[in-house]
Order: C-alpha cells, then structure tokens, then sequence
C-alpha cells in the first residue's frame, strides 16, 4: 500500500550510543518531516525538508541531524543519543504549496529508549 | 511562537451522545486546520480538515471554523465507543513551500458502553 514506511518500529539505545531512523514515502510528495511526541506535550517538530536538497530546523532540532537522501527518502540521526530523546517518532509527508491542502501522512513511528 | 491550544481531558461521553472537542490558536494568519484521531500506541489519522468558516459535515462528524474568534471545533455525533482515542488538532501557516503543522497537545476522548 502507498504510503510512508519508518524503520526501526523499536529501539533501545544506551547513552552515548548513536542512531539513524529511517523514512520513506512513495506518494511523489515535495515535503518530509520528523516529529517527536512525549507525554503531554503533544507532537513537537524537529525538522522539516521543503523539497529535495533543502532542510531546516523545526521547534527542537538540538542533538539530531537530518538528510533528504532523494525526493523519497528523509533520515534523521541521534549522533549521541540522551535519555532525554526516548520518545515516539514519527516521520510524516506532504504534497506542498497547492490547494487545497490535504496535511501529512504519517508513517506508523519509531518507539526509542534511551537507557 | 504560534500555538495551539486544547482542552486535554480527558472527555468521557456516554454512547449515542455527542462529543464535542475545541482547539484555539495564535496565529491569525492561519487557514487550513486539520483534525487527526489517535488510538494508543498508533500514529495519527487524518478525519477532518476545514478552510473555510462555517460548518464542514463528514458521516458522523463535523468541524467547525471562526477565524474571527480563532477557533475551531469537532463534534463527533453518535459517539462510538470505537471513537475511544487522542484526537489532535493541527494549524497549517497560510503560505510557504513547507507548510508544517503546528499541533495541540490533544483530547482524549472516552466513550461509555
């Protein structure tokens, strides 16, 4: 089925351990995006790529980096992973600038401890 | 910083009644609003999305829009226990190649059998 693909579903890290989520979606869409969700705090944006070969911080980019491989593929990585970063991911993409505008589709996330 | 606000429950409704959800936001300049249901342990799923004022009717669900208060609703009528989750409202800014979403911390909706 179409849509957006996240690996891995679960992961334990120890601290200072480094990591790389993976996403990919195959909707022929322009923007990606990496969210994070913890507790009553709601989905938080870490960052975002407009189009391909473009990318830029969201609302809590600090301790991750992130690639827009192809128009299909958008990695984030833990370069030294924190307790602080266990958390749910979830990679999500768009269609863009037109309207209407439809919102995301989400990948089914990225459960991350950090021990 | 633009924000989203919601009440976070949670809500418990009997079944068959209707179940009414409420978000705020900041950002004035904001016009397309996204309402997305999450069960436990799942990711979000789009149900409804409005541009314009008024009322948007879908199957059992509406939203609702005024910008000039900046406010947006859904009711959710004959409520369903399978209704039972987090639904999560979100705000697109009006312009730009990205458009990501700003979301509120969610309701937690609780149907009774």
């Amino acid at each position: 089925n179409a849509g957006v693909t996240q690996t891995p579903k679960f992961q334990v890290l120890k601290t200072g351990q480094s990591m790389t989520l993976q996403c990919a979606q195959d909707m022929n869409h322009n923007s990606m995006y990496w969210y994070r969700q913890d507790p009553g705090m709601g989905l938080r944006l870490i960052y975002y790529s407009a189009s391909e070969g473009t990318t830029d911080k969201g609302e809590v980019p600090n301790g991750y980096n992130v690639s827009r491989l192809n128009k299909r593929e958008f990695s984030l990585r833990l370069e030294s992973a924190a307790p602080s970063q266990t958390s749910v991911y979830f990679c999500a993409s768009s269609g863009g600038a037109g309207i209407p505008y439809y919102g995301y589709t989400f990948g089914s996330g990225t459960r991350l401890t950090v021990v | 910083q633009k924000e989203v606000e919601q009440n976070s429950g949670p809500l418990s409704v009997p079944e068959g009644a209707i179940a009414s959800l409420n978000c705020t936001y900041s950002d004035r300049g904001s016009q397309s609003f996204f309402w997305y249901r999450q069960y436990s342990g799942k990711s979000p799923e789009l149900i409804m999305f409005i541009y314009s004022n008024g009322d948007k009717e879908d199957g059992r669900f509406t939203a609702q829009l005024n910008k000039a208060s900046q406010y947006v609703s859904l009711l959710i009528r004959d409520s369903q226990p399978s209704d039972s989750a987090t639904y999560l409202c979100a705000v697109a800014p009006p312009s730009g190649s990205a458009r990501q979403l700003t979301f509120g911390s969610g309701t937690q909706l609780t149907v009774l059998p």
